[in-house]
């Protein structure tokens, strides 16, 4: 079974420029998650997607990103303009959807290798 | 205050100890518990999750869970200087959102 799949690995921009990152997950998994995590701290929620629907986007900075996850697969990333703080590794993951057990969430949630941005 | 607290080390055991991990949460309605491992410079992994009160066992790894102090904890027992790592404890409540901790980071000394 493949896994997460991102895309760039890395990337290096100037602050006020835009990047962009791509994320394919796991085939069958309905909910989609990008994950801001900064050197030294936690993997921070910055959206959540159940098909092709935003469950949660409070943490997500609305004016400088966005997210889209068209057709309910694969999900897309913005951030424009970028500043320094934006410097980060973004996570992408995805779980399954029949992962409830008893009213139990207990779908495993599956990262991506993760895309590492510098803004300088 | 923040949902999910963990003491950000460096815990260091000697090798063959048990480390013991502890992470609060806020949320009383929590229900569902993870432990991911995340090295450095890679994505996290699952190790354990836990979702009623007592103690899961899982080879060296032992989760432990109680609600009532809001509390879980995670033993890796026998340590290896390949259980260095950062550990993270995540938390579910009654949605698909999952909440992450800052992590701690172990070291086991050889």
């Amino acid at each position: 079974e493949a896994g997460v799949a991102q895309s760039p690995r890395y990337k290096i921009i100037e602050k006020r420029q835009s990047v962009a990152f791509w994320c394919n997950p796991i085939s069958g998994h309905a909910t989609l998650y990008w994950y801001q995590q900064i050197l030294g701290q936690g993997p921070k929620l910055l959206i959540q997607f159940q098909n092709n629907g935003v469950v949660d986007d409070s943490q997500l900075p609305k004016d400088r990103f966005s997210a889209e996850r068209l057709k309910g697969v694969d999900s897309t990333l913005k951030i424009q303009p970028a500043k320094l703080e934006d410097s980060a590794v973004y996570l992408c993951a995805s779980s399954s959807y029949p992962g409830w057990t008893g009213g139990l969430n207990t779908g495993e949630l599956f990262f991506g290798e993760g895309s590492r941005l510098t803004v300088l | 205050q923040k949902e999910v607290e963990q003491n950000s080390g460096p815990l260091s055991v000697p090798e063959g100890a048990i480390a013991s991990l502890n992470c609060t949460y806020s949320d009383r309605v929590s229900q569902s518990f993870f432990w991911y491992r995340q090295y450095s410079g890679k994505s996290p992994e699952l190790i354990m999750s836990i979702y009623s009160n007592g103690d899961k066992e899982d080879g060296r790894f032992t989760a432990q869970l109680n609600k009532a102090s809001q509390y879980v904890s995670l033993l890796i027992r026998d340590s290896q200087p390949s259980d260095s790592a950062t550990y993270l404890c995540a938390v579910t409540s009654g949605t698909y959102k999952y909440i992450f901790g800052t992590g701690t980071r172990l070291k086991v000394l050889a």
